[in-house]
């Protein structure tokens, strides 16, 4: 069956420091969804990607979404202490409408 | 407008014990996620109802757990026979048009 990793599981920072998380699946994805879930909190949507190559960009949130539609990565630059959390990617192949979750990444900023 | 609503927000229940936890979608959603995170764990899907249609149950992990969806709205999720291992936080999303999911706030499932 479908598998997305997500890489890597922790990330420790120093406030302002950038921050990257990849999502890799074995199969060809429709599309792809990105999560945050602060500490003690549930998922909340960012943003979907579809097309090949696409790029999205929220203030200091970048996201992407590869050329063959197998990866994608978040990149926040200069982190704050605000962007504390587990980051989710969530991918869908044709015709599903189950959604696999990557394990998730969590962020730890440091002030 | 209102988002997704659980109940009860904690169980706590004793290894044996049947349990029926409770999801509201956001009003005019067709679609319906149940999710099960463990603690530091990744979402594992469960179960998925769309509209009339029969749900997808491929997620489920064991014929202890069954779910029910009336009136293509409120949800809710039974565990029967609990087991120490169902402890978890049981997550609910729902989805006008299957992409965009909408989670509620979680029941947090504690078996003894």
């Amino acid at each position: 069956g479908q598998q997305v990793m997500q890489i890597p599981q922790y990330q420790h920072v120093q406030e302002g420091e950038d921050f990257t998380t990849y999502c890799n699946s074995s199969t060809t994805l429709s599309n792809i969804q990105w999560y945050k879930q602060r500490p003690g909190g549930h998922p909340v949507f960012l943003i979907q990607l579809v097309k090949s190559g696409e790029v999205k960009k929220q203030k200091r949130l970048t996201f992407q979404f590869g050329e063959a539609k197998k990866n994608s990565s978040l990149h926040i630059t200069a982190t704050q202490t605000t962007d504390v959390g587990t980051y989710f990617c969530a991918g869908r192949t044709g015709g599903s409408y189950i959604p696999t979750f990557g394990r998730g990444t969590s962020l730890i900023v440091h002030p | 407008g209102a988002g997704v609503s659980q109940s009860p927000s904690n169980k706590v229940t004793e290894k044996g014990k049947d349990v029926e936890l409770r999801c509201d979608p956001i009003s005019g959603h067709t679609a319906l996620y149940w999710y099960r995170q463990s603690l530091g764990q990744g979402l594992e899907f469960l179960i998925y109802f769309q509209g009339n249609s029969a749900p997808d149950k491929s997620g489920l992990p064991s014929d202890r757990f069954s779910a029910e969806r009336t009136g293509g709205s409120v949800s809710t999720l039974t565990i029967q026979r609990t087991q120490q291992e169902d402890s978890a936080v049981y997550l609910c999303a729902s989805s006008r048009t299957a992409d965009t999911q909408y989670f509620g706030p979680g029941t947090r499932l504690t078996v003894l």
